[in-house]
């Protein structure tokens, strides 16, 4: 079955660029039904959408992170890529990845990235 | 985008049904049918338990329903069971911007 997989670095420096990665395995991310997902999630608080790509290339952003985000591609490895520019400690999070259509129906485990000098 | 308001806790006893609100604007959960909810245990990736209002994934159980009226959606658990502690997050399409989804504030459910 389809799975996702992040992977980055777990600490990152303020002002520095948070680069995360999501292998998807058990599935083409080229699917034409799908777009895949960045989710995130401080200690102790809600779900953001941070934003979205289709395979295509065509990206969606969080008006409130659109400045800082680039989302990415890469269907020669199934993989799709975060980029989040200026970090501060308010973007220390669980950072998920996922596949959605209407909902998000696959996640990844998630990865917890440690914004601090 | 402001983020949906869901109470931030509901409590039941094992057995008895519980609602969550979820509410919004005509702008995302009265709107559209595109209302989701995710279910999260600690330490746990959310998990969608039901997708466009009422539907249920396969897998979820039938005890887990849910609703819209007007700006407001609902999650309704009945029989409720201990396994069903978690914390619960709507969210909803939004036209606030193009394409752009949105997350509700959480609710934690407490099984008595």
């Amino acid at each position: 079955q389809l799975q996702l997989q992040e992977s980055g670095p777990g600490l990152v420096k303020p002002s520095e660029t948070l680069s995360l990665t999501c292998t998807v395995s058990g599935g083409s991310i080229s699917s034409s039904s799908y777009y895949w997902g960045w989710i995130r999630q401080p200690p102790g608080k809600g779900l953001e959408w941070i934003g979205s790509i289709y395979y295509s290339g065509s990206t969606y952003y969080n008006p409130s992170l659109k400045s800082r985000v680039t989302i990415s591609v890469d269907t020669s490895k199934n993989q799709f890529s975060l980029k989040l520019s200026s970090v501060t400690a308010a973007d220390t999070a669980v950072y998920y990845c996922a596949r959605h259509a209407s909902a998000f129906d696959i996640w990844g485990q998630g990865t917890m990235v440690t914004v601090s000098s | 985008q402001s983020a949906l308001t869901q109470p931030a806790s509901v409590s039941g006893s094992p057995g008895q049904s519980i609602t969550i609100s979820c509410t919004g604007t005509s702008s995302d959960v009265g709107g559209y049918n595109y209302v989701s909810w995710y279910q999260q245990h600690p330490g746990k990736a959310p998990k969608l338990m039901i997708y466009e209002v009422s539907n249920r994934p396969s897998g979820v159980s039938n005890r887990f329903s849910g609703s819209k009226s007007g700006n407001t959606a609902s999650l309704t658990i009945s029989g409720l069971q201990a396994e069903d502690e978690a914390d619960y997050y709507c969210s909803s399409y939004t036209s606030s911007s193009t394409f752009s989804y949105v997350f509700g504030t959480g609710t934690k459910v407490t099984v008595l």
